[in-house]
């Protein structure tokens, strides 16, 4: 069975830490995605990568990197976390350049205090 | 821009009714792809169809359509005899086929809309 998963569930962390969430696909998929979800905006892009070591900014980059130092591991890094990132972040995995789907993971809740 | 919109927020129907969930998209391209992902309360969200701009036949799985009109730019999804395990979020998405820059088949998604079915 074909999985995404992410490293937490929940995940509480206070304003200024830097916060490291974690999404591993066991497909051999090319192309990772972070999101995040917030009520009444739907699930916005944040960053993507359509290969290791690269990277390429989504709809609102801002306040976040990622990483991606193997093909299977897309990091997404909060450098330092502040109030307005508390949000359900969701990973995904696509194969290939089409237009396939993108299988999805469980999501972190994270809340920043 | 490609734009996607999901007009209802909120739907609740008691079970067995049927449903249509709206979606209207916005693209200038004339290759694209049009999705449905269901989110249940566990949070991930689950792949239901891929239609492509060039295919505007009907689909049918079970009791899950889906109706796709160029003409109004809307790709609608109907379930027939709905069910309590039918709630969910529900998320229509639009990818473009164009590559710019690394913009490799990127998703929009619309806000979604919630499905309540009361037993």
């Amino acid at each position: 069975d074909v999985k995404v998963t992410q490293s937490s569930r929940y995940l509480v962390k206070r304003t200024g830490e830097k916060v490291f969430l974690e999404c591993v696909q066991d497909m051999d998929h090319e192309n990772m995605f972070w999101y995040r979800q917030d009520p009444g905006l739907g699930l916005r892009l944040i960053y993507f990568s359509y290969d290791v070591k690269m990277k390429e900014k989504g709809d609102i980059p801002e306040g976040y990197s990622v990483s991606r130092e193997k093909k299977e591991r897309f990091s997404l890094i909060l450098e330092s976390a502040s109030t307005n990132q508390t949000s359900m972040y969701l990973c995904a995995s696509k194969k290939g350049q089409g237009a396939n789907e993108q299988f999805f993971g469980p999501g972190t809740r994270l809340t920043v205090l | 821009a490609q734009k996607v919109t999901q007009a209802q927020t909120e739907i609740s129907v008691v079970e067995k009714e049927d449903v249509t969930l709206d979606c209207v998209y916005e693209t200038r391209d004339t290759t694209y792809y049009l999705f449905w992902y269901k989110q249940p309360p566990s949070g991930e969200l689950v792949f239901l169809i891929r239609r492509n701009s060039f295919d505007e036949q009907n689909e049918i799985s079970g009791r899950y359509s889906w109706n796709f009109q160029k003409s109004t730019s809307s790709f609608n999804f109907t379930i027939t005899a709905s069910q309590v395990v039918d709630s969910a979020v529900y998320f229509c998405a639009l990818s473009e086929a164009s590559w710019s820059g690394g913009s490799n088949y990127k998703l929009t998604f619309g806000k979604g809309t919630l499905l309540t079915v009361n037993p």
